[in-house]
């Protein structure tokens, strides 16, 4: 089937550190995914998509064909940066909807 | 910006009553909105997809008659939690896309229900 995968529930990384939250797909060709984050106690929001290649809070993900990954990554990580993220798939069939992985809660430490 | 709201925020109802949870895309209009339930520390589970002036569409294992979708609107969605359990207390968040392609979904702030 097609779909996402996070296979990390968590990862905890000391402030400063470097750190990269993985992302594989499953889906054909180059998909549009999307990267999205929920701090605490706050809505679901876009953190970035790979179409637009930006890096948004320091962050940034690369689609590799090769490796059918998008792998969101940020070379020095803070405290604010703890949330629960989701990678999401592009479009399924019978309609247009963002179904979600199992999520990374990533936890810096000071 | 696009901002979905939902109403209310949280709920606590008694168990076998039903609960309505509006969704309202406040500055934009939203022909297809998506129906999460959210389990502490868990992922978002998608339960359906609502479409304006048509049935929505259940994922499977949700109960269509246990969790009544209505989106009469472009602007508005509406999920009803009918006959109420303990078991359905849980965080339902929605979400909504501005046109049918493939771009941004916007969420709502979700509604916590807690059945006693």
């Amino acid at each position: 089937a097609q779909r996402v995968t996070q296979p990390e529930k968590l990862l905890s990384v000391f402030k400063g550190a470097p750190v990269e939250l993985k992302c594989n797909y499953s889906y054909s060709g180059s998909p549009e995914l999307f990267w999205y984050v929920q701090y605490s106690r706050q809505r679901l929001q876009l953190l970035l998509r790979h179409i637009s290649r930006e890096s948004i809070k320091g962050f940034t993900a690369d689609l590799n064909k090769g490796e059918t990954s998008f792998h969101l990554k940020k070379p020095f990580a803070q405290e604010e940066d703890s949330a629960m993220y989701y990678c999401a798939p592009p479009n399924n069939t019978g309609g247009f909807k963002t179904i979600f992985g199992a999520g990374t809660r990533l936890f810096v430490k000071a | 910006g696009a901002v979905v709201s939902q109403h209310p925020s949280w709920v606590i109802c008694k168990s076998g009553t039903s609960v309505k949870i509006e969704c309202r895309s406040l500055d934009f209009q939203a022909t297809t909105m998506f129906w999460y339930r959210q389990f502490p520390k868990q992922s978002l589970m998608l339960m359906a997809t609502s479409n304006e002036g048509s049935k929505a569409t259940y994922e499977q294992g949700v109960e269509k008659d246990k969790f009544l979708i209505n989106h009469a609107s472009l602007t508005l969605s509406t999920l009803t939690v009918t006959s109420a359990h303990p078991e359905d207390s849980s965080f339902y968040i929605c979400s909504a896309r501005r046109d049918s392609s493939n771009t941004e979904a916007f969420f709502g702030q979700g509604t916590r229900l807690t059945v006693v």
